[in-house]
């Protein structure tokens, strides 16, 4: 079964509206933390946001937010005000295990391709 | 902070030549380190996960002996691919784990192998 699944192979969006990218996860483990990557196409990998099992609240970082549903297993994220630069490929992982804990792997979703329209 | 950098950014050779690949954090130490492979339009794919002083621990189907890595030291972790392969070509990306608040991993900017 997949451990990441991300269902939006492609999103448009227009210029400085918001756009949600899904993201749903499957672990048994209690304790793990979600991630989403920027991936542009020059292919470098841009970490923009984390969030931990046990986080209270959703995580923000300046037009990033995590829409944690643990419940739903989801961790969508939401792109507000979209800026021709955020076209690029977004990924979603997940990490089994606490934050320094002896496993630090990545399981990496299939991502979702994000186009900003002027 | 937390840069990642990666050498060479492209490489052509020919088929059964090795090619050797460095990943390095230029600005912290990093404990363990990680290679992964990307095919075109294709998520990242670990391949191995590289610690300091001990052998790297490799994904079930990643040939041992096909990819080799050393973690030399705590800033400097390499990749060979020996007796390249044109269905070797693809994107090689390092990370490094960085131990910090989200322990997060921080990817070097890749290397895209070609192989004729």
């Amino acid at each position: 079964a997949q451990k990441i699944t991300q269902t939006q192979p492609g999103m448009f969006v227009q210029e400085k509206e918001a756009v949600t990218l899904d993201c749903t996860y499957d672990t048994s483990d209690p304790s793990y933390g979600l991630f989403w990557y920027k991936q542009p196409s020059s292919g470098e990998m841009i970490f923009l946001i984390y969030q931990g099992s046990y986080d209270q609240q959703n995580a923000t970082e300046g037009r990033y937010s995590l829409n944690f549903q643990k419940a739903r297993k989801s961790a969508n994220l939401v792109i507000s005000a979209s800026q021709l630069g955020d076209s690029a490929m977004y990924f979603c992982a997940m990490r089994e295990g606490s934050i320094g804990g002896a496993t630090n792997k990545l399981i990496f979703g299939t991502g979702t391709l994000l186009a900003v329209q002027p | 902070g937390a840069v990642v950098s990666q050498h060479p950014s492209r490489v052509i050779c020919k088929s059964g030549t090795s090619v050797k690949i460095e990943c390095r954090s230029l600005d912290f130490q990093a404990t363990t380190m990680f290679w992964y492979r990307q095919f075109p339009k294709q998520s990242l794919m670990l391949m191995a996960t590289s610690n300091e002083g001990s052998k790297a621990t490799y994904e079930q189907g990643v040939e041992k002996d096909k990819f080799l890595i050393n973690h030399a030291s705590l800033t400097l972790s390499t990749l060979t691919v020996t007796s390249a392969h044109p269905e070797d070509s693809s994107f090689y990306i390092c990370s490094a784990r960085d131990g910090g608040r989200f322990d997060e991993q921080f990817f070097g900017p890749g290397t895209r192998l070609t192989v004729l």
